[in-house]
């Protein structure tokens, strides 16, 4: 199993749908991100937690929540998508500034 | 705050040619790392090196080399006789002791063509 695992992988959903995006890990790290891909704009950082009572908002959090259930699942949702929420979305976990990230699969969302 | 600047966006070389990704980083923390990862077409992103900031030596992987240079404020990576296999997406990023997220580079995109 991966350590670090996204699901759905594939996603298309229509405007104003309601969807969440899951993430759990076995690397047993506290830190968990939630990043956007978008062409040329490189990784841009959602939201954050580094426990389970500790959740902070990045750069691009607005249309965007996130609940981390336990140290080992952090969710990602989209209240009401709008097509511009159409990027890769990666979640990824560590265990300090130190050791850079260990990032899962990704999961591609479309929204039309 | 941190910035890491990847000024090449694309890049296409003839396979078996050198090639070499810039990366500039901006930090105040005077302890930090920077990393390069790579992302196939395949859309995964594979971590490739990791560098603390008082290590200065070069490191070479096979062909593939990063040069660090604190006094320039940068971290390059050099792939030797490129393959095909090397296309893809490369991500320089940085990690400071103050900061609590890993800043991300643009990305330069590869193109390696046979």
């Amino acid at each position: 199993d991966a350590d670090v695992t996204q699901t759905p992988r594939n996603r298309i959903t229509k405007t104003g749908k309601r969807i969440m995006l899951e993430c759990s890990q076995t690397k047993g790290h506290d830190r968990m991100y939630w990043y956007r891909q978008d062409p040329g704009l490189g990784l841009r950082l959602i939201y954050y937690s580094f426990d389970v009572k500790d959740i902070n908002k990045g750069e691009i959090s607005d249309g965007y929540s996130v609940s981390r259930q336990a140290q080992a699942k952090f969710s990602l949702s989209l209240e009401s998508a709008i097509p511009n929420q159409t990027a890769l979305y990666f979640c990824a976990t560590s265990d300090s500034y130190r050791s850079g990230y260990t990032f899962g699969s990704g999961t591609r969302l479309t929204v039309v | 705050a941190q910035k890491v600047t990847q000024a090449q966006t694309e890049i296409s070389v003839v396979e078996k040619e050198d090639v070499t990704l810039d990366c500039v980083y901006e930090t105040r923390d005077t302890t930090y790392y920077l990393f390069w990862y790579k992302q196939p077409p395949s859309g995964e992103l594979v971590f490739l090196i990791r560098r603390n900031s008082f290590d200065e030596q070069n490191e070479i992987s096979g062909r593939y080399s990063w040069n660090f240079q604190k006094s320039t404020s940068s971290f390059n990576f050099t792939i030797t006789a490129s393959q095909v296999v090397d296309s893809a997406v490369y991500f320089c990023a940085l990690s400071g002791a103050g900061s609590y997220q890993l800043t991300f580079g643009k990305g330069t995109k590869l193109s390696v063509i046979p």
